[in-house]
């Protein structure tokens, strides 16, 4: 297997902009997690979903982001509109069993850069 | 309130060393714990998992104990190579339907 997929790995992007961040689980997975990482606070979890239905998100910011799932091998999390405080690397994680605690399989990562 | 503190930000040994990180939690009562590596411009990538009921688990040179008592994890690399350098994250479960916490890590330079 590939991995978790995520792309872009880089993006640029002006206040108020749309960003839309992809993710591609590692198949036959049961769960997905989308990650913000900052040197200030550290790893931090946005959102999880379980067989694409979502299970928290109480670690979602605020109303400009938002996240959806509509197949088990598709993710997205959006922000819009964008702001230089969401400059961070957000990571999408993937991980096999029957709860959310199990091993989590990271992707390389989004870097994001709100100007 | 509930905290997850790992040691410090940055530990520099010299190779050959053993080099010892710890993680300390407040106020969460962890069914177990899980340490990660994680290189630059990388996503995490895991270690090793330690359960509440084990004291010490062990996976080549790495070794890491449990303390619930303490509230405390400590991961162990022995003979230390360059190779070793990276930012270690320790990250726990509370409960049996918990989602993994994460510290912060500490940056772990290795020098010849």
């Amino acid at each position: 297997d590939a991995g978790v997929i995520q792309s872009p790995r880089h993006e640029v992007t002006e206040m108020g902009q749309e960003v839309t961040l992809r993710c591609k689980p590692i198949s036959g997975h049961d769960y997905l997690f989308w990650y913000r990482q900052t040197m200030m606070r550290g790893l931090e979890l946005l959102i999880y979903f379980n067989n694409n239905v979502p299970i928290d998100d109480s670690g979602m910011p605020e109303d400009r982001f938002s996240a959806k799932m509509p197949n088990a091998s598709f993710s997205t999390l959006k922000i819009q509109p964008s702001e230089p405080r969401d400059s961070a690397v957000y990571f999408c994680a993937s991980s096999l069993g029957d709860r959310a605690g199990e091993t989590q399989y990271f992707g390389p990562g989004t870097r994001l850069l709100v100007l | 309130s509930q905290k997850i503190e790992q040691n410090s930000e940055a530990l520099n040994i010299q190779e050959g060393k053993t080099a010892t990180l710890t993680c300390n939690y407040t106020n969460y009562s962890p069914a177990y714990l899980q340490w990660y590596r994680q290189d630059p411009g990388r996503g995490p990538v895991f270690l090793l998992l330690i359960r509440e009921n084990e004291k010490e688990k062990r996976k080549e040179r790495l070794k890491v104990t449990f303390d619930t008592t303490l509230k405390q994890s400590l991961f162990h690399i022995t003979a230390s190579q360059p190779a070793d350098s990276a930012t270690y994250l320790c990250a726990l479960v509370t409960g049996s339907q918990g989602n993994l916490i994460f510290g912060k890590g500490t940056k772990l330079s290795v020098k010849p």
